[in-house]
């Protein structure tokens, strides 16, 4: 079945340092990409997106690039805040908007 | 724009009870999930309704989970004899059909099987 696969957190990091987190998919089909994030003390929420090969979703100045030839979806921003401290889920659908499948997730902890 | 809200926060059973949550997904949202959360893993799909029809349902669900949208509008979750297996954190979430899967998440009831 489908699946994701992410880095095995907590990754902890300096302010303004440079953030990737890897995710890699298993699908059957051609599926839609997802990372969602949670906050301490709130409800995931999608962060950005994509739906085809080559497409870079971007968002709060997180980016991922959808790359079908390495399955992957790797997220990274440039310069990390300490209010980017959170779990971070990289998620895919299949077509026909089928329930997404989350991978494990990965802890972001960011010090000033 | 309320969000999605879920009820209880948290809910303290013995085993063997039977344990109901309930789920108000935002508005205008005609489908609605239900997943299943357990410490360091990420959100388990259980089941899905449009509307008032439960379209899908995991395998991982057995017969003593039952979910309900019987107007289309709120859901409850039942777990009927809970088991300690069954702890966990019980997400709810809701979207509109064919935006992609753009999930809006209630922050959960975390169910405490002791």
């Amino acid at each position: 079945g489908d699946s994701v696969t992410q880095m095995e957190g907590p990754v902890t990091l300096s302010e303004e340092a440079f953030l990737t987190i890897n995710c890699t998919y298993t699908a059957t089909g051609y599926p839609s990409l997802f990372w969602y994030v949670q906050y301490p003390g709130e409800g995931l929420q999608l962060l950005l997106k994509a739906t085809k090969a080559d497409d870079k979703g971007s968002n709060k100045g997180f980016e991922a690039t959808y790359r079908k030839e390495t399955t992957s979806f790797h997220l990274e921003k440039g310069s990390v805040q300490v209010s980017d401290s959170a779990v971070y889920f990289c998620a895919l659908s299949e077509p026909g908007n089928t329930p997404l499948v989350f991978g494990k997730g990965t802890r972001l902890s960011v010090i000033a | 724009d309320t969000g999605v809200s879920q009820n209880p926060r948290h809910k303290i059973t013995k085993r063997g009870q039977n344990v109901t949550f309930r789920c108000d997904p935002i508005s205008e949202h005609n489908r609605l999930y239900w997943y299943r959360q357990t410490l360091g893993q990420g959100p388990e799909f259980l089941t899905y309704f449009q509307n008032e029809a439960q379209l899908e349902k995991s395998r991982l669900l057995s017969d003593r989970f039952s979910a309900e949208r019987p107007k289309g509008s709120f859901s409850t979750l039942e777990i009927q004899r809970t088991e300690q297996g069954d702890s966990a954190m019980y997400l709810c979430a809701s979207s509109i059909s064919g935006t992609g899967e753009k999930l809006f998440f209630g922050s959960g009831t975390q169910l405490s099987v002791l």
